[in-house]
């Protein structure tokens, strides 16, 4: 596609309930990045692979917090039993692979998720 | 751990006024340097990069210079226009990260006709 794609753009979700966030990254783009960013505050990582293998997963706060990225193109956030901490908006950022330095990261337009 | 610092905003000028906008950075690595731009409504894009010391990244009018000695990649434009109302990151990578993002907190610029 032209960009990145994320699906729902908004998302209202009960507390406990679960939810899944999708990513369409740019065709071809062999890295893929979720970031978490609350209102007012820059993006934080929270996990990143490498075509379907999740290399660093070390920013996911929590249990709850589950990625996947099965063929290697489309990956999908999951939050199980959603928290009120848990609102925020999950940007998605896809790169192509390479050896140069400051290669660049496109990012969708975010999913906002909001825990009532 | 790795940080980026950006100067504490929000920013209000006038249009042709001239903008600096700091941010230091700490990292255990040689990061590469970057500011991202989120205008309303949009994604964050990539406004400028620099990949090692002494470095200048430009585009659209903007400039920032990578100072090692200093840990720093303020950025700056000499004429601001209203259209550059936007939110600015600044930003770092290393590449034994995965070339993840550590971003600063961000600072939101108002530029008034």
């Amino acid at each position: 596609g032209a960009g990145v794609s994320q699906s729902p753009r908004y998302k209202v979700a009960k507390r406990g309930q679960d939810v899944a966030l999708r990513c369409d990254p740019i065709s071809g783009h062999v890295s893929l990045f979720w970031y978490q960013q609350a209102l007012g505050q820059g993006p934080e990582f929270l996990t990143y692979f490498q075509n379907e293998a999740q290399l660093d997963k070390s920013g996911l706060p929590s249990d709850r917090f589950f990625a996947e990225r099965p063929e290697g193109s489309v990956s999908t956030l999951k939050i199980q039993r959603t928290q009120q901490e848990d609102s925020a908006v999950y940007l998605c950022a896809s790169s192509s692979w390479t050896l140069t330095r400051g290669t660049e990261a496109f990012f969708g337009q975010g999913t906002r998720l909001t825990v009532v | 751990g790795d940080s980026v610092t950006q100067m504490e905003g929000p920013v209000t000028l006038s249009e042709e006024a001239f903008l600096t906008i700091n941010c230091t950075y700490t990292a255990t690595g040689y990061p590469s340097l970057f500011w991202y731009v989120q205008y309303p409504g949009e994604g964050l894009q990539l406004l400028l990069k620099a990949t090692k010391a002494d470095d200048k990244g430009s585009n659209k009018g903007f400039e920032a210079t990578y100072r090692k000695e200093t840990t720093s990649f303020h950025l700056e434009k000499g004429s601001v226009q209203v259209s550059d109302s936007a939110v600015y990151f600044c930003a770092l990578s290393i590449e034994t990260s995965g070339s993840r993002l550590t971003f600063g907190e961000g600072t939101q610029l108002t530029v008034n006709p």
